[in-house]
């Protein structure tokens, strides 16, 4: 399957700071990304997707003022947590779609990055 | 609304085979995937379905069938590494995918 990268894996900040977050695709190009949040034993949370070379489009509840997304080329996707804050802190999750095929017929899936664990102090 | 139902947790014995359910309701059905997320770490995909039937990779089969909203992930000849949470994911007819909150599966020896 796909390889998608995350970095850092892991940042621990003060209140207040902000912290960005990279998501690259390895070995293919993804004209679309998407960033997820995951609160301990909870599911996944979409909290945007990103479209190259356009807006990113935000879930509903998720402020774009605080969650800044770049996805300047087909292989970076950026998530920017502005003036983080304790509550901020969770387990951050990209991931990029690539074509796959199997007897089930072809779609669009989606690889996970490693996750970035973010803990605002 | 749109929901997705998995059990919360399942217990299974190393070396047997264990099934876990997913029942879906969603605008439109374009495709369910299995993912397994290990605790602390990313979700990585297992399997695709978007035809009715079974869809057969090693140990891990996964079937569906689109009449009931229903899929099921077979996982035989568990191992202990196994033990991980699944997650269900149905893609709608606005191409979103709506995730089930996944079932944590336990293995004991």
């Amino acid at each position: 399957g796909a390889v998608v990268s995350q970095h850092p894996s892991r940042v621990i900040c003060k209140s207040g700071t902000s912290v960005k977050i990279e998501c690259r695709s390895l070995d293919f190009q993804a004209t679309t990304m998407f960033w997820y949040r995951q609160f301990p034993k909870q599911s996944l949370m979409l909290m945007a997707t990103s479209n190259e070379g356009s807006k990113a489009t935000y879930e509903q509840g998720v402020e774009k003022d605080k969650f800044l997304i770049n996805h300047a080329s087909l292989t970076l996707s950026t998530l920017t947590v502005t003036s983080a804050h304790p509550e901020d802190s969770s387990f951050y999750i990209c991931s990029a779609s690539e074509p796959t095929s199997g007897s089930s017929g072809g779609t669009d899936t989606q690889y996970f990055g490693p996750g970035t664990r973010l803990t605002v102090l | 609304g749109q929901n997705i139902d998995q059990p919360t947790e399942m217990t299974a014995t190393e070396g047997a085979i264990v099934q876990i359910n997913c029942t879906y309701q969603t605008s439109g059905f374009n495709g369910l995937f299995w993912y397994q997320q290990h605790a602390g770490e990313a979700p990585t995909f297992l399997s695709y379905n978007v035809l009715d039937g079974l869809e057969e990779k090693g140990r891990f089969s996964s079937f569906l069938s689109r009449s009931k909203g229903y899929s099921y992930l077979l996982l035989k000849e568990l191992q202990m590494k196994d033990s991980a949470s699944y997650l269900c994911a149905v893609r709608d007819s606005n191409y979103q995918l709506i995730w089930g909150a996944g079932t944590k599966l336990i293995i004991k020896p």
